[in-house]
């Protein structure tokens, strides 16, 4: 399969607890992307790597999340010390390095229930 | 701040007819507009895409319009089909190519 593969499809958690999301891009993808999609809403951009380097973030990130893309490849989004105000789908997406009408693939999500 | 308005919420439309969604924006720093298409439990998929310097696209039975000067965007679905109802976003990209979606348009195509 070549598209954005994301990992787990659905997270349940106790409020208070840490969370790990993964995200695979489509292979030589270089820029990745991490959104959160409430339900009703549109997605909201929470960050974005241009390869390893995190080049930007929302302020909807806050100190308890924090991203990671080793050696440019996959990423993981960590949530700490859940809240029930993080429960909604986060969604990885990515796209080439191109000028141009560039597409961004998005994967099918990462469901999460704080409780 | 919101700096894209949708419209409508939801929309009911019958098999064939026409489907129109549209979109507004706030300000000028954007240089790609998306439609997005997303079904019940999967992430948006690509529809139709424009870039400002021209005012329509169309491909198949999906048509954007884009009117530079008054900031507004619209999708026009002919001929309207039970297996196009899902929620369609409109969506502005700025230069570091992230997205700012819409809040959504629920469609419902009846048989």
């Amino acid at each position: 399969d070549t598209g954005v593969s994301q990992d787990p499809r659905h997270k349940i958690t106790k409020r208070g607890q840490n969370v790990t999301f993964r995200c695979d891009p489509i292979s030589e993808h270089n820029r990745l992307y991490w959104y959160r999609q409430t339900l009703g809403q549109g997605p909201e951009f929470l960050t974005y790597f241009q390869n390893e380097a995190q080049l930007e973030k929302s302020r909807l990130l806050s100190d308890r999340f924090s991203a990671e893309r080793p050696k440019g490849s996959f990423s993981t989004l960590e949530i700490q010390r859940t809240e029930q105000g993080d429960s909604a789908m986060y969604l990885c997406a990515s796209s080439p390095k191109r000028t141009g009408n560039t597409e961004a693939f998005f994967g099918q999500g990462t469901r999460l229930t704080v409780v | 701040q919101q700096q894209v308005k949708q419209s409508p919420q939801s929309l009911i439309v019958q098999k064939g007819g026409i489907s129109i969604i549209n979109c507004a924006y706030e300000n000028t720093a954007f240089d790609y507009f998306p439609w997005y298409q997303q079904f019940p439990g999967k992430g948006p998929a690509l529809l139709i895409a424009i870039r400002p310097d021209v005012s329509e696209k169309k491909e198949g039975r999906f048509t954007i319009s884009f009117n530079k000067s008054a900031k507004q965007f619209s999708l026009h679905i002919m001929d309207s089909q039970p297996g196009d109802s899902a929620t369609y976003f409109c969506a502005l990209r700025d230069s570091s190519y992230k997205l700012i979606f819409g809040s959504g348009t629920r469609l419902l195509v009846r048989p």
